[in-house]
């Protein structure tokens, strides 16, 4: 199974902050990368898929890049409602993978 | 408004048997592949299985193969999950999943099912 490390674990930040969430694959995943968001207690929200296409709805200050094995999620201005655990999730091969998550604290 | 309405968890003692329902509306269900997938408490997400929209391909992790068996019923717009031979470290919330077309990303998630195993 391809393996996919995110970091950092956790992430302390202030509202306005520019942030960037990195996950590395184990093997080429092409462009086949999905990061989600999610709040306690609620299931997880897509953001981007395909390495940097953003979903409908969500705010255009999440952006996505990379392709290969080296993906990076950035948040442009960390605004309240962003603080959150974030997850990527490769689904070039079965089983899809996700990474252990980066959680976003208030700073 | 597309929604999934996952059910059937509970509490199940090691060895154990339960099956899970999620059931669709909103959105053409056999055009879609689905997935299951878990998150232990306090822990991150973990794919368990997946399911072509005409159910004729699944994929499972390996931790949970041969043990799982995932299938849909496309004219009663549910999906299922039948877990057999249970295991404490498969206590987890078991979310259903929609899969968006041409891809594994997942645009939609149900609510969640609390599966517990323990004696």
């Amino acid at each position: 199974d391809i393996q996919m490390t995110q970091s950092p674990s956790t992430l302390s930040a202030s509202v306005g902050d520019r942030v960037t969430i990195t996950c590395r694959a184990s093997q080429s995943i092409h462009s086949w990368l999905a990061w989600y968001q999610q709040k306690p207690g609620k299931a997880p929200k897509l953001l981007i898929y395909k390495a940097s296409s953003l979903e409908s709805g969500v705010p255009s200050r999440f952006s996505g890049s990379g392709s290969g094995t080296d993906f990076t999620l950035t948040i442009s201005s960390l605004q309240p409602d962003d603080f959150a655990t974030y997850f990527c999730q490769q689904y070039d091969s079965y089983s899809w993978t996700f990474g252990q998550g980066t959680k976003v604290e208030i700073k | 408004e597309v929604q999934l309405l996952d059910s059937g968890g509970g509490l199940v003692q090691p060895g154990g048997s339960l099956r899970l329902s999620c059931e669709a509306s909103g959105f053409t269900f056999s055009s879609y592949a689905m997935s299951w997938v878990r998150q232990a408490p306090g822990k991150g997400l973990e794919w368990v299985s997946g399911i072509s929209g005409s159910g004729g391909s699944t994929h499972y992790a390996d931790s949970v193969k041969g043990r799982f068996t995932i299938s849909r019923d496309n004219t009663k717009n549910t999906l299922y999950l039948q877990m057999n031979s249970l295991r404490s470290e498969d206590t987890a919330v078991y979310y259903c999943a929609k899969e968006q077309t041409l891809g594994g990303q997942i645009d939609y998630w149900g609510q969640g099912t609390l599966v517990t195993v323990s004696s």
